[in-house]
C-alpha cells in the first residue's frame, strides 16, 4: 500500500525558475492538501481540493498553483520561485472529516 | 479564524519519567482536535483525536490528552516515556466545512513542541 507518494525528495532551484512538485495517493481519497513546514511555523495550509475540478486557497496561497485533473494527482506548481519558498512541502490526504491526514514523506525544496 | 499555540518549543525527558505537553486552541464552535507526532524525515502520523463525548482520550503508543473547555486547553500525556517517543509533536484543531454532500475537515498546526528524551 503505496499511500501518499511525493517527489522529488530534494530540490534546489534558483530564483525565478519554476517547477512542479508531484503528490499522488491511491486510497480513493476526494481531499487533498498541501502544507509548507517551516521552524518554528509548524504546518500552513498552501492549497487543498475535495475533488476532481475543485481546488480552494489555504492560508498562504500566494506564489503556489495547483489543479487536481484526477483523484489520485495533486500537484503543487511554483511558477517563480523565490527565497521565501525555501521549505518542507508536505501533502496530505484523507476520505472525509472523520478519518486521519495521510502525510506523504515531504519533499525539502531550497530556493537560492 | 482558528488557532493553535503549544508554548513549549523543545522539552527535555529522561526515559521513564511522565510527559505531559501543552496545547491551547482558539476556535468559536465546538473543536475538532488532533495530535499528531512526525519523527525525522518523515511525514506526520495521527496519534489521537477528540471530536465530542469522553474529555480524555486514548491514542496510540500509550499516549492520551484531556479536553478542557474551560481552559481552551488539549494536553497530551504519557505516564513513561521510551526512547522511541524522541520526535516533534503537533497540535492541530479542525475546521469542517460540506462539500458535495461531504464533511471535510481543514486542519490548523500549532509550532509544534520537539521531545528528547535521555537515557
Amino acid at each position: 500500500n503505496a499511500g501518499v507518494t511525493q517527489t522529488p525528495k530534494f530540490q534546489v532551484l534558483k530564483t525565478g525558475q519554476s517547477m512542479t512538485l508531484q503528490c499522488a495517493q491511491d486510497m480513493n481519497h476526494e481531499y487533498m492538501s498541501w502544507y509548507r513546514q517551516d521552524p518554528g511555523m509548524g504546518l500552513r495550509l498552501i492549497h487543498y481540493s475535495v475533488g476532481a475540478g475543485i481546488t480552494d486557497q489555504g492560508e498562504v496561497p500566494n506564489g503556489y498553483n495547483v489543479s487536481r485533473s484526477t483523484t489520485e494527482d495533486f500537484p503543487l506548481r511554483l511558477l517563480s520561485a523565490a527565497p521565501s519558498q525555501t521549505s518542507v512541502y508536505f501533502c496530505a490526504s484523507s476520505y472525509d472529516y472523520n478519518s486521519p491526514l495521510h502525510f506523504g514523506n515531504g519533499t525539502r525544496l531550497t530556493v537560492t | 479564524a482558528q488557532s493553535v499555540t503549544q508554548p513549549d518549543i523543545h522539552i527535555t525527558v529522561s526515559e521513564g519519567a511522565s510527559l505531559e505537553l501543552r496545547c491551547n486552541y482558539s476556535y468559536g464552535a465546538t473543536p475538532y482536535l488532533f495530535w499528531y507526532v512526525q519523527s525525522p524525515g518523515q511525514g506526520l502520523q495521527l496519534l489521537l483525536k477528540y471530536f465530542s463525548g469522553d474529555t480524555l482520550v486514548q491514542g496510540i503508543k500509550g499516549f492520551e490528552a484531556e479536553f478542557k473547555r474551560s481552559q481552551s486547553s488539549f494536553n497530551l500525556r504519557k505516564p513513561s516515556v521510551h526512547w522511541s517517543d524522541a520526535a516533534e509533536y503537533f497540535c492541530a484543531v479542525g475546521d469542517t466545512f460540506n462539500a458535495g454532500g461531504t464533511s471535510y475537515g481543514k486542519l490548523t498546526f500549532g509550532q509544534g513542541t520537539i521531545l528528547t528524551v535521555h537515557p
